[in-house]
């Protein structure tokens, strides 16, 4: 089956500035995330879509970034305007919930796009 | 407070030789999970393994083992007979509850480098 795909892979932009990255999951996966992975560190949680509704955005920082999932299918996170400290990777995940079998529902994860704020 | 906790910031193993991760999580919930995930040098994330709180035996997936210590609140991860392509960050995460909207909560992760 194809993985989650997400574009652009890279994208150097000028503090101030917009951007947008797409995020397409897995085929019939209910569950989105999207994580920001500053270098060095672990993935952070951003927000987390089942279906087209948003289940946590507790560490968006909402008065910059904002997502949306229409169709409860692709993915948009955008950041404007951007700052410096928004360098860093950003993966989306997509996860299948299934019943009993929900402990362990692994996320499966984009290529990620690297973003670079100068 | 940090959720979980990785100390080893890189690591060197030899080939064909067995290298263990450490992992320690703090939660207060009897149900969790955890996972661990490789990231290669192209970004993406690759899930290896998984741990439930209620499982009995500490579990296995090929070369990777997990060391599930409950009381010690370590999951430690055990790679057998090291591959070049294992060079790669490793990162453990905990899923906290029972809810199917868990999120994943990471360590920062151990470098491990495999020499030929």
């Amino acid at each position: 089956e194809a993985g989650v795909a997400q574009s652009p892979r890279y994208k150097i932009i000028e503090k101030r500035q917009s951007v947008a990255f797409w995020c397409n999951p897995i085929s019939g996966h209910a569950t989105l995330y999207w994580y920001q992975q500053i270098l060095g560190q672990g993935p952070k949680l951003l927000i987390q879509f089942q279906n087209n509704g948003v289940v946590d955005d507790s560490q968006l920082p909402k008065d910059r970034f904002s997502a949306e999932r229409l169709k409860g299918v692709d993915s948009t996170l955008k950041i404007q305007p951007a700052k410096l400290e928004d360098s860093a990777v950003y993966l989306c995940a997509s996860s299948l919930v299934r019943g009993a079998e929900i402990w362990v529902n692994e996320q499966f994860f984009g290529p990620g796009t690297r973003l670079t704020v100068l | 407070a940090q959720k979980i906790t990785q100390t080893q910031p890189g690591m060197f193993v030899q080939e064909k030789e067995a290298v263990t991760l450490d992992c320690t999580y703090d939660t207060s919930d009897p149900s969790y999970g955890l996972f661990w995930y490789k990231q290669p040098s192209s970004g993406e994330m690759i899930f290896l393994i998984y741990q439930g709180s209620y499982d009995q035996q500490n579990a296995t997936e090929g070369r990777y083992s997990l060391n599930f210590q409950k009381a010690r609140k370590s999951a430690n991860l055990v790679i057998s007979a090291s591959q070049l392509g294992d060079s790669a960050m490793y990162f453990c995460a905990m899923r906290e509850g029972q809810s199917f909207d868990y999120k994943l909560s990471f360590g920062a992760g151990t470098t491990v480098t495999v020499r030929a």
